[in-house]
């Protein structure tokens, strides 16, 4: 069975203090992995698309790889509105998108 | 365009009561999506249209459920029967065409949040 599982549940960092988001992937035939931003209320933010192992994409302070197996997100110098939950998801042959439950990440000033 | 729309944004209602939400796809996407979101987890998948057609339903998609994308434009989500177990988030989402660049990815609308009382 399809499965996307993420790591830690719940991150605090210092402002400026460089970490990484874990998402570990179990699905046949994979054909795409998704990261997403959400905010408390609101519907998740699509941040990025990975196709294969080896790529990697870039968008201000965000980072995202992928292998056969994991994806990270890592987050350069982190401020404050880089607080909310990442959610990472991944799509194999079937067409709707598995969820892992969230990355809770908190910047404090 | 500016994305997924989807109407109310917020929804109190009443055990036994049947309740209805909208979503608006952006125009160009003939995919759309629905998934359920609880507190602290990730959305999970309820079912998939492709223009009007409904390829795909979860199996938590109970017969209290319906779904329809009318001459493959907006979607309605329909709860019957209302049970204090439904409160969550409901999220629409909307993808382009395969053929196109970015095809598998997915936007998400606002969500409209729904509490059962």
């Amino acid at each position: 069975e399809d499965q996307v599982t993420q790591s830690p549940e719940a991150l605090r960092l210092q402002e400026g203090e460089s970490s990484s988001l874990n998402c570990s992937y179990t699905v046949s035939g994979l054909r795409g992995l998704f990261w997403y931003r959400q905010d408390p209320g609101k519907g998740p933010e699509f941040l990025f698309t990975l196709y294969s192992a080896g790529e990697e994409k870039e968008k201000e302070r965000l980072k995202a790889t992928l292998t056969k197996k994991e994806s990270f997100l890592h987050i350069t110098a982190p401020k404050p509105e880089d607080s909310a939950t990442y959610l990472c998801a991944a799509r194999g042959r079937a067409s709707k998108i598995i969820f892992g439950s969230g990355t809770r990440l908190s910047i404090r000033p | 365009d500016t994305g997924v729309s989807q109407n109310p944004r917020h929804k109190i209602t009443k055990r036994g009561q049947n309740v209805t939400f909208r979503c608006d796809p952006i125009s160009e996407h003939n995919r759309l999506y629905w998934y359920r979101q609880t507190l602290g987890q990730g959305p999970e998948f309820l079912t998939y249209f492709q223009n009007e057609a409904q390829l795909e339903k979860s199996r938590l998609l109970s017969d209290r459920f319906s779904a329809e994308r009318p001459k493959g434009s907006f979607s309605t989500l329909e709860i019957q029967r209302t049970e204090q177990g439904d409160s969550a988030m409901y999220l629409c989402a909307s993808s382009p065409p395969m053929a196109g660049t970015g095809g598998d990815t997915q936007y998400f609308g606002p969500g409209t949040r729904l509490t059962v009382l």
